[in-house]
This record gives structure tokens, sequence and C-alpha cells, in this order.
């Protein structure tokens, strides 16, 4: 069965420090490639998305990822991060065979003054 | 725009209840979707719906029910609520209407249910 791992359940770093969250995904083709942000007390917002085409994928809020398809990752890097960005952020895939969302458990980031 | 709205925002029931959960968007979607959210969990899909009059189960559809009567309403039930139904519910819209989630999805900000 798919499914998506984030390794890490909560990750902290100073304002202004960079930034990678890690997502690994276990699939056997590439699938569709997700990361969603989810400030508190608020729904879901998608930051990018990866289909095909060029492995790095701009987003919203200075956001970027890598596709890896030799480590089946999908890691979110930021180069400076605000106060603003203390949210959970959670990776999902879409495979072909369901073409729903599978969801990671999500990482919690904190943000240090 | 309000986007996508979710009513109410917090309940209690008690084991046995039942209610409805309320999601509306004015976005003019096509599709709507019902998921949960459980701590240390990814959000898990319950019911979708690609177009109104239609639904379909997702991932955990047990214990549930949807209606999707008007195209800008989605509404989820819980016929006999259980604690194992205590979950943060979200409700998201996408423009496409084949229920496909490579759209992009526009969630609501969620109601916290306890079932005790």
């Amino acid at each position: 069965a798919q499914s998506v791992t984030q390794p890490d359940i909560h990750i902290t770093v100073s304002e202004g420090a960079s930034l990678e969250l890690r997502c690994n995904y276990s699939y056997g083709a590439t699938p569709y490639l997700f990361w969603y942000v989810q400030s508190p007390g608020q729904g879901l917002q998608l930051l990018l998305k990866y289909f095909s085409g060029d492995t790095l994928v701009q987003g919203i809020k200075g956001f970027e990822a890598e596709f890896k398809r030799s480590q089946s990752s999908f890691n979110l890097r930021k180069p400076s991060v605000h106060w603003s960005d203390a949210a959970e952020y959670f990776c999902a895939v879409v495979t072909d065979s369901n073409y729903q969302l599978i969801w990671g458990a999500g990482t919690k980031l904190i943000i240090k003054p | 725009n309000a986007g996508v709205t979710q009513t109410p925002k917090f309940q209690v029931l008690k084991t046995g209840q039942s209610m409805t959960l309320q999601c509306a968007q004015d976005m003019n979607h096509n599709s709507m979707y019902w998921y949960r959210q459980d701590p240390g969990m990814g959000l898990r899909l319950i019911y979708y719906s690609a177009s109104e009059g239609t639904t379909d189960k997702g991932e955990v559809p047990d214990g549930y029910n949807v209606s999707r009567l008007k195209k800008q309403n989605f509404l989820l039930g819980l016929e006999s609520a259980a604690p194992s139904q205590t979950s943060v519910y979200f409700c998201a819209s996408s423009y496409g209407s084949s229920g496909l989630s490579t759209d992009t999805q526009y969630f609501g900000p969620g109601t916290r249910l306890t079932v005790l």
C-alpha cells in the first residue's frame, strides 16, 4: 500500500535560519506530490505541488521542494524562516491507483525568536 | 468570498447521539471532500463528492453518511456517535468535477468533535 512518511514530528529552528522538512513516500511509480500548511486554528493551504518536469518546484511564501526519484523523497525547504512560518506542514501524494490524497502525519515547525 | 465554511466549530456529543456537520463553499467548486484528522496521523478521507448529487466512499466511511443536494453544500452525518469518532473534521473543495485530488483543495477551518 502507498504511504507517506514525515520522519520529524516537530522541528525547532531559529528565526532567519534555513529549514528543511523531510518527506518520503512508498510507491512504485512517480506519484503526484504536494505540501500543505496548516496554521494554528485554520484549515490547510496548498504550498506547492509536483506533477512532472523540473524536479525543483517553487511555491508560495518563499518555499520550494525538490523531488528526488532515487530517494523517493520530496523535501520542503526555505532559506530563511519567519516567525509567521510556525505551523504544521503536511506532505501528501496522489497515486494513479485511486487518485485520492494520502497524507503524512505532519511536522510541526516551531520558530525560536 | 468566504471560501469554505464549516459549522459548528466545536461540538460535544454523547455516545449514540446523532448530528450533522455542515460545509459550504462559495467558489463554485464541483468537488467536495470530508476528512478527519487524528493526533499523530495524517488526514483520512471519509467521503467525497465529484458533483452535485453524487458521493463516493473514501478510506474511512463506516459510521458516517453524506449528502450533496446542492452544489455549494456537503453535509456529513454521524448516525450513532461513538468515542472513536472523536476527531477534527475538515471539509475541502476543489474546482475539478472528477473528484480527483490532483486539483488544489481548499479547506475549511475544521470542526472539533468530542464524543463522550
